[in-house]
């Protein structure tokens, strides 16, 4: 089964600050790989898919890059309404199978 | 707009059994996939469950293969989740997604509490 790992498990940066989160795929994932954010007591929000597709409405700070086993996320610009934290998703279609990272919780320094 | 309400969960003790419901609407139901996503509390996702548009096509996690079973109605825009041997390590808050493979957009999920 694929493992997927994230970096860091937590950060605190102020607001403007550059923001990027890092997630690693344990073999070649091509571009299957989707970020999501999850404000407390919410629902996971799809935020970028195929690694780097911004899904209709959500803010251009927000952008992805990657391919293989290496992906980033990127917050150009950190908002107090960012508070969240983040989870990369791999899916891979045979057989189907869907890992989550554990997850990288962004907090306002 | 796209709404998934989920709604069936609960208190049930081990080896009880829960039938999950995901009510659609704002969107061809029976275009898309749909899948079960979980949460523990407190802890990461982890998928559960996929059918495809037609039911004809599913799959499942193996840690509940064999006693989950995920099906839908087209004519009632609503999908389901039968749990079976329910078991601790089960409670989470359960999520219908759209879709499988990206999953956009989520309900607010369901808590399924298992406990003696």
């Amino acid at each position: 089964d694929i493992q997927m790992t994230q970096s860091p498990s937590s950060l605190s940066a102020s607001v403007g600050d550059r923001v990027t989160i890092t997630c690693q795929a344990s073999q070649d994932i091509s571009n299957y790989l989707n970020w999501y954010q999850q404000k407390p007591g919410k629902a996971p929000k799809l935020l970028i898919y195929d690694a780097s597709n911004l899904e209709t409405g959500v803010p251009s700070r927000f952008s992805g890059s990657g391919s293989g086993t290496d992906f980033t996320f990127t917050i150009s610009s950190l908002q107090p309404e960012d508070i969240a934290t983040y989870y990369c998703q791999q899916y891979d279609n045979l057989p189907p199978l869907f890992t989550f990272g554990p997850g990288t919780k962004v907090d306002i320094k | 707009q796209v709404q998934l309400v989920e709604s069936g969960g609960g208190l049930v003790k081990p080896g009880g059994s829960l039938r999950l419901s995901c009510a659609a609407s704002g969107f061809t139901f029976s275009d898309y996939y749909m899948s079960w996503i979980r949460q523990a509390p407190g802890k990461g996702l982890e998928w559960v469950s996929y059918i495809s548009s037609s039911g004809s096509t599913i799959y499942y996690a193996d840690s509940v293969k064999g006693r989950f079973t995920i099906s839908r109605d087209n004519a009632k825009n609503s999908l389901y989740l039968q749990m079976n041997s329910l078991r601790a390590e089960d409670t989470a808050v359960y999520y219908c997604a759209r879709r499988s493979g990206r999953f956009d957009p989520w309900g607010q999920g369901t808590l399924v509490t298992v406990s003696s």
